[in-house]
């Protein structure tokens, strides 16, 4: 069965600083992969997903993820920290009969 | 509409009642899933249907949870008997399609339903 891993339950970073969130996936056959971003008290919105057309894919509000098959990563990065950016983050993996399979989340902190 | 839509936002019930909570999908999806997260921690599958048909039962505990999607009505999420664990937020999320059909399908969600037992 697919799962997917997020490395550190909390990140803090300074605002215009590189943000980078990890996942590490496990799958038996190629995954679609989605990162998830989650405001207090809103659902989950859709950063980017990745669907095997390219490797590095962008998202919005300036957010890239890079598929690594080798590493079975898709760490989640932006160059420059906003304040706005303050959140909690999901990665996800595509089980079969289109089930999603979260992380256990990881929350952003903006320092200024 | 082209948002998924939940009510309530907020519900308390004592220990050993009734919830109740709705879900409306965006017109034209036809899979919708039920998610629940407890303590804004991971996300947890219930359920999902392929229309008014249950598809993936498999997250969904087998007492006191049922659901429901019928037609031209919200889908439904109830629990009876609530206990203390139940507390959550409930999400609702919808997609038009297979994903086997045209790749990842996304699946947009619901601002949630938060329950709260006492």
């Amino acid at each position: 069965a697919q799962s997917v891993t997020q490395l550190g339950s909390h990140v803090s970073v300074s605002e215009g600083a590189l943000v980078l969130l990890r996942c590490n996936y496990s799958s038996s056959v190629p995954p679609y992969l989605f990162w998830y971003v989650q405001y207090p008290n809103q659902g989950l919105q859709l950063l980017l997903k990745y669907t095997s057309a390219a490797t590095l894919v962008k998202g919005i509000n300036g957010f890239e993820a890079e598929f690594k098959k080798s590493e079975t990563s898709f760490h989640l990065t932006k160059p420059s920290a906003h304040m706005s950016d303050a959140a909690e983050y999901f990665c996800a993996v595509s089980q079969g009969a289109q089930k999603l399979v979260f992380g256990q989340g990881t929350r952003l902190t903006i320092n200024p | 509409g082209e948002e998924v839509a939940q009510t309530p936002k907020h519900l308390v019930r004592g220990e050993g009642q009734k919830a109740k909570l709705y879900c409306a999908p965006i017109k034209g999806h036809s899979y919708v899933f039920w998610y629940q997260q407890v303590l804004k921690n991971e996300f947890k599958f219930l359920i999902s249907f392929q229309n008014e048909n249950v598809f993936d039962e498999t997250g969904m505990p087998k007492e006191r949870f049922s659901a429901k999607c019928l037609p031209n009505s919200p889908c439904s999420l109830e629990i009876q008997a609530t206990k203390l664990e139940d507390s959550a937020v409930y999400f609702c999320a919808s997609t038009p399609r297979r994903q086997a059909d045209s790749g990842a399908n996304v699946l947009t969600f619901g601002a949630g339903s938060r329950l709260t037992v006492l």
